[in-house]
């Protein structure tokens, strides 16, 4: 059973501070991992879709880089606003064929003003 | 320009009632995947599909059933609606291209007495 695991679940931050999250994968028949970002009553919208180790991705603020061999990949925020409170998704492709997508319960971050 | 278009957004429902979730993409995307969210327990997958008249299990079929007649259209059945498929259903499609990120719908919120 392949498993994503996102920590922490949910985290505050204040306005202006940087923050992190962890996106922990299955290191072996890796494709491809992508971030979401889900907005309360809204759909999850695509941050980045990442493929090769070492990847690092950057969106304003926002940035990720990928490490397949020890399977975990960082979602970065620099300067956290409120817009930013959202729950952040990760989800794991694998290259076994199936055509799903494994997605980890998501990190809810909340950033006070 | 629509993109995924879920319909209906809110439907309440008896035990053992039956209704249709349509999911419809503007795209041409080849494949379309039907998700529910609850709560702590992130996206699973209900059933996907990889092109017209293509459709498999995901993880949590039991209880539904998927036609994909048209290709920009995935429809996802209840046949005997029962509490325990209370849920947030969300429909999602992509490309042919595996590198490229998945839209999602607005969801539905489904909830079964």
């Amino acid at each position: 059973i392949l498993n994503v695991e996102q920590s922490p679940q949910s985290l505050h931050v204040q306005e202006g501070d940087s923050t992190n999250f962890t996106c922990s994968f299955p290191s072996s028949n890796f494709y491809a991992l992508h971030w979401y970002r889900w907005e309360t009553a809204k759909s999850p919208e695509a941050l980045f879709v990442m493929t090769l180790n070492g990847d690092e991705k950057k969106k304003g603020r926002i940035s990720a880089t990928l490490n397949t061999k020890e399977g975990y990949s960082y979602l970065y925020i620099k300067g956290s606003q409120p817009e930013d409170s959202a729950t952040y998704l990760c989800a794991f492709y694998p290259t076994s064929g199936t055509y799903k997508y494994i997605f980890g319960t998501g990190t809810r971050l909340k950033v006070l003003a | 320009n629509a993109g995924v278009t879920q319909t209906p957004k809110f439907r309440v429902l008896k035990t053992g009632q039956s209704m249709t979730l349509l999911c419809a993409q503007d795209m041409n995307h080849e494949y379309m995947y039907w998700y529910r969210q609850d709560p702590g327990m992130g996206l699973r997958l209900i059933h996907y599909s990889v092109g017209e008249g293509t459709t498999a299990k995901g993880e949590v079929p039991d209880g539904y059933n998927v036609s994909r007649l048209k290709k920009q259209n995935f429809l996802l059945g209840l046949e005997s609606a029962a509490p325990s498929q209370t849920s947030v259903y969300f429909c999602a499609s992509r490309p042919d291209r595996v590198n490229e990120k998945l839209f999602f719908g607005s969801g539905t919120q489904l909830s079964v007495l």
